[in-house]
């Protein structure tokens, strides 16, 4: 079965820029979208289409894609940026979720 | 603007079937996809399945045989149904909107224990 993959966890520091990526071959040919869940809470969409960002979604956060990886990056991290990222993509019909990345920023 | 709440019990028991609804409100549910999705504790994401407001569906591979979705566009509702439930699926299960591949619209998220 198809997989994305991503880094169990990623440290930053404040005011540091974070990169999580997420790799899998159908990101070729299919957007990746990303997801922040803070503890308690529901996921919420950051990033959709590999790159476009959601309306009251910082600026900060921002998507790229390069071959088979996505990459969600967060410039001038925060401390309330502190959260689970889930990144999101497509097999055929089907809805394809990587295993979340924990961002630690400390 | 559109909010999702999901409904139903919180305790089901081993081999019986979970049921939930997913109430749509700010908007209609006679368009876009409309999905759920789980999150075990302590686990990610797991998507279980979509529906189509004309009723279509698609279901994970490997809940398929126990996944049912169905949509009441009267009600502006989704809901699903697990059968055969055991401990591995205890979750809190969402429901969400597709509007174009992505999820951006979710609820609060509903705690279904399985226990006897």
């Amino acid at each position: 079965s198809y997989e994305l993959t991503q880094p169990p966890s990623v440290s930053v520091s404040p005011g540091q820029t974070a990169s999580i990526p997420c790799s899998g071959d159908k990101l070729r040919e299919t957007y990746a979208s990303w997801y922040q869940q803070r503890p308690g809470q529901s996921p919420v969409l950051v990033i959709y289409e590999n790159t476009e960002r959601p309306s009251g979604i910082p600026e900060r956060f921002s998507g790229s894609i390069s071959g088979n990886t996505a990459t969600l990056t967060i410039s001038g991290t925060q401390a309330m940026d502190e959260a689970d990222f889930y990144c999101q993509a497509w097999d055929s019909s089907t809805v394809i979720f990587g295993g979340g990345t924990k961002l630690t920023v400390l | 603007q559109v909010q999702l709440q999901e409904s139903g019990p919180g305790l089901v028991k081993p081999s019986e079937t979970l049921s939930l609804t997913c109430t749509v409100s700010g908007g209609s549910i006679s368009t876009y996809f409309w999905t759920w999705i789980r999150q075990p504790p302590g686990k990610g994401l797991e998507w279980i399945g979509y529906i189509f407001h004309s009723g279509n569906t698609n279901y994970n591979p490997s809940l398929k045989s126990r996944v049912s979705i169905s949509v009441d566009t009267s009600k502006n509702q989704f809901s699903l149904n697990l059968s055969s439930v055991t401990a591995a699926d205890t979750a809190v299960y969402y429901c969400a909107r597709i509007p174009s591949g992505y999820m951006d619209v979710w609820g609060k998220g509903t705690t279904v224990t399985v226990s006897s």
